[in-house]
């Protein structure tokens, strides 16, 4: 199984500050990578697929770069409802698998 | 409106069955695989289980493998895990997921859309 490892596991930010999140994979998966958010109690919701392609109704703040075993998840000035839990998840080969989880807190 | 619902998580004894449903609407149900992921309490998404658009295609994780069984019912757009022998680490919330197509094949797939989560508790 392909392992996935995000850094930081946890990070304070402010309101309006630029925010990043890495994730690695344990070999290359090209550009097969999505990126989640969850907020407590809720089902995750998806951000970012194929590694940059931004979801229909997700806002512009977003957006994802990589390729091979390098991505990153950028939020380009953080606004009070991106305070949440943030997963990558490779989708190269079954079984897909995620990131432990960036959780992104009120600094 | 697109949507997912889970229901039938709940208590179970360690060895014991129980089986969670997932409905689903507001689109052409066979033409996406499903997919159970699982939420441990404070813990991150693990994938369990997916199935494709006709049904004819399973897959299960390592742990669950010969325990968890995965089906739909297309004429219902209903999709349907059965867990048996069920021990404590199988406790969280599962989340039923829509592929963004109707297999897992060819890697440009993410899941579009998630139910709210079913709560399965394996205790004595």
């Amino acid at each position: 199984d392909i392992q996935m490892t995000q850094s930081p596991s946890s990070l304070s930010a402010s309101v309006g500050d630029r925010v990043t999140i890495t994730c690695r994979a344990s070999q290359s998966i090209t550009n097969y990578l999505n990126w989640y958010q969850q907020k407590p109690g809720k089902a995750p919701k998806l951000l970012i697929y194929a590694a940059s392609s931004l979801q229909s109704g997700v806002p512009s703040r977003f957006s994802g770069s990589g390729s091979g075993t390098d991505f990153t998840l950028t939020i380009s000035s953080l606004q009070p409802e991106d305070f949440a839990t943030y997963y990558c998840q490779q989708s190269y080969s079954t079984p897909p698998t995620f990131g432990q989880g960036t959780k992104v807190e009120i600094k | 409106e697109v949507h997912l619902l889970e229901s039938g998580g709940g208590l179970v004894q360690p060895g014991g069955s129980l089986r969670v449903s997932c409905a689903a609407s507001g689109f052409t149900f066979s033409n996406y695989a499903m997919s159970w992921v699982r939420q441990a309490p404070g813990k991150g998404l693990v994938w369990v289980s997916a199935i494709s658009g006709s049904g004819a295609d399973t897959f299960y994780a390592d742990s669950v493998k010969g325990r968890f069984t995965i089906s739909r019912d297309n004429s219902k757009s209903t999709l349907f895990l059965q867990m048996s022998s069920l021990r404590a680490e199988d406790t969280a919330v599962y989340y039923c997921a829509k592929y963004s197509g109707s297999s897992w094949y060819g890697g440009y797939w993410h899941f579009d859309l998630w139910g709210r989560g079913a709560l399965v508790t394996v205790s004595s």
